[in-house]
């Protein structure tokens, strides 16, 4: 399998409900990223990881929580969240932080909280 | 406020005339400018960038544009086809350690 792979595709949940998103790169790449897409927005960058660094929280409440355990895999856990943030939830890789401009982006997790 | 507009949100072109995209940024200091396209259910890809010191950057059937005193770039897609149908955001890149800032997008529809 090539490319990044996000699962799942969709993803319906409560408020109340816990639940996480997974991303795999399998690019060798050593930058990852979370991006947030609501419907008529531009992309809003969440988290960025360098080696397993976390570099940047671009202000994202604490209901998001990522999580990167070695440079192929991002985590991003949900808890408690709101109707608000409802939206495609885009990962991203780049060969590093340097070379950034260049993306490679999962097909994404369309996600609906009830 | 946006640094980088894409004020169109769609628009329709006929197969094989040119299809232009527009984009246009606030911030002087961006180095890199690209366009990425999106299919449905597909993430974004990366299509074609251009530096600040240059104008123009062909790669083929797309050209992609940079007026620097105007703050604005396009992308021409000559001749269009079936296939370029899909969403195409504009972003821009100071270089480095720097984020990518996208567009909210224009959808492109190629009339057969």
């Amino acid at each position: 399998e090539t490319g990044v792979t996000q699962t799942p595709r969709h993803l319906v949940m409560g408020m109340t409900n816990k639940k996480s998103l997974k991303c795999e790169q399998h690019l060798g790449h050593n930058a990852m990223y979370w991006y947030k897409q609501s419907a008529k927005k531009p992309l809003e960058l969440m988290f960025v990881y360098s080696l397993e660094e976390r570099v940047e929280n671009n202000s994202v409440p604490s209901r998001f929580s990522p999580e990167c355990p070695n440079s192929s895999h991002l985590f991003l856990h949900l808890h408690t969240l709101q109707p608000e943030d409802s939206a495609l939830y885009l990962c991203a890789s780049s060969q590093d932080l340097l070379a950034n401009e260049k993306l490679f982006f999962g097909s994404g997790t369309q996600l609906s909280v009830l | 406020d946006q640094q980088v507009k894409q004020n169109s949100p769609s628009l329709s072109v006929q197969e094989g005339r040119i299809s232009i995209l527009n984009c246009d940024y606030t911030n002087s200091m961006f180095d890199y400018f690209l366009w990425y396209k999106k299919y449905p259910a597909e993430g974004p890809t990366f299509l074609i960038s251009i530096s600040s010191i240059k104008d123009k950057n062909e790669d083929g059937r797309f050209t992609v544009f940079l007026n620097k005193s105007a703050k604005h770039l396009s992308l021409h897609i000559v001749p269009s086809q079936p296939g370029d149908s899909a969403v195409y955001f504009c972003a821009v890149y100071s270089g480095g350690y720097q984020k990518v800032t996208f567009g909210i997008g224009t959808k492109l529809q190629v009339i057969p």
